[in-house]
């Protein structure tokens, strides 16, 4: 079936670094790809998503590009700050049902350090 | 616009004693969505419904959870009776599924969660 596969964390970063977060899927078709953020105590937020190949999904300062021919969707800040602290979850969207859900993965806990 | 909102936020309760959660999805979403999250794991999808219909419920665990969603609005998930390994986050997402168009027909918007603490 589907999968995400996420880098593991904790990830720690000094503020300003360069952020990347590996995220590679197995699918078949082509689906969705989604970036959920979880602040301590929070639900879900939708950070970013592609719905095709070669697609860039940003916001906030945040990007990931939709690669087909690696199945990734690595995410990338050039600046981190202290408020991105957070778990950031990698999802595929599967359309086994008549509308898809969302296969997640295991999430990548993020720690700025000021 | 509000939100997705699920009550109580937070509930500890007895292995085999029973617990329900509730949720209110966005205004006009047609697709609900319920989750669970074990602590350091991604959420898993354990039901969806289209509007009060059940289109996967295939990862539910039918012996002891049970879900319903009446009147294709708000909707209620039940334990019972629970286990220990029931501990976890439940979210609940909805969607605006076939009343919308293109992509945002599949953009699923979560509530804060309730956390369930089974003793």
């Amino acid at each position: 079936g589907d999968s995400v596969t996420q880098m593991e964390g904790p990830v720690t970063l000094s503020e300003e670094a360069f952020l990347t977060i590996n995220c590679t899927y197995t699918a078949t078709g082509y689906p969705s790809l989604f970036w959920y953020v979880q602040y301590p105590g929070e639900g879900l937020q939708l950070l970013l998503k592609a719905t095709k190949a070669d697609d860039k999904g940003s916001n906030k300062g945040f990007e990931a590009t939709y690669r087909k021919e690696t199945t990734s969707f690595h995410l990338e800040k050039g600046s981190v700050q202290v408020s991105d602290s957070a778990v950031y979850f990698c999802a595929t969207m599967n359309y086994g049902g008549s509308q898809g859900n969302l296969i997640f993965g295991k999430g990548t806990k993020l720690s700025v350090k000021p | 616009e509000a939100g997705v909102a699920q009550s109580p936020r937070y509930k500890i309760i007895e292995k085999r004693q029973s617990v329900a959660f509730w949720c209110n999805p966005i205004s006009g979403h047609a697709t609900l969505y319920w989750y669970q999250q074990i602590l350091g794991q991604g959420p898993k999808l354990l039901i969806q419904f289209q509007n009060n219909g059940v289109v996967d419920d295939s990862q539910l665990p039918k012996d002891r959870f049970s879900a319903e969603r009446l009147k294709g609005v708000d909707s209620t998930l039940k334990i019972q009776p629970a286990k220990l390994e029931d501990s976890a986050v439940y979210l609940c997402a909805s969607s605006l599924g076939p009343t919308g168009t293109g992509a945002d027909q599949e953009t699923q918007y979560f509530g804060p969660g309730t956390r369930l603490l089974v003793l």
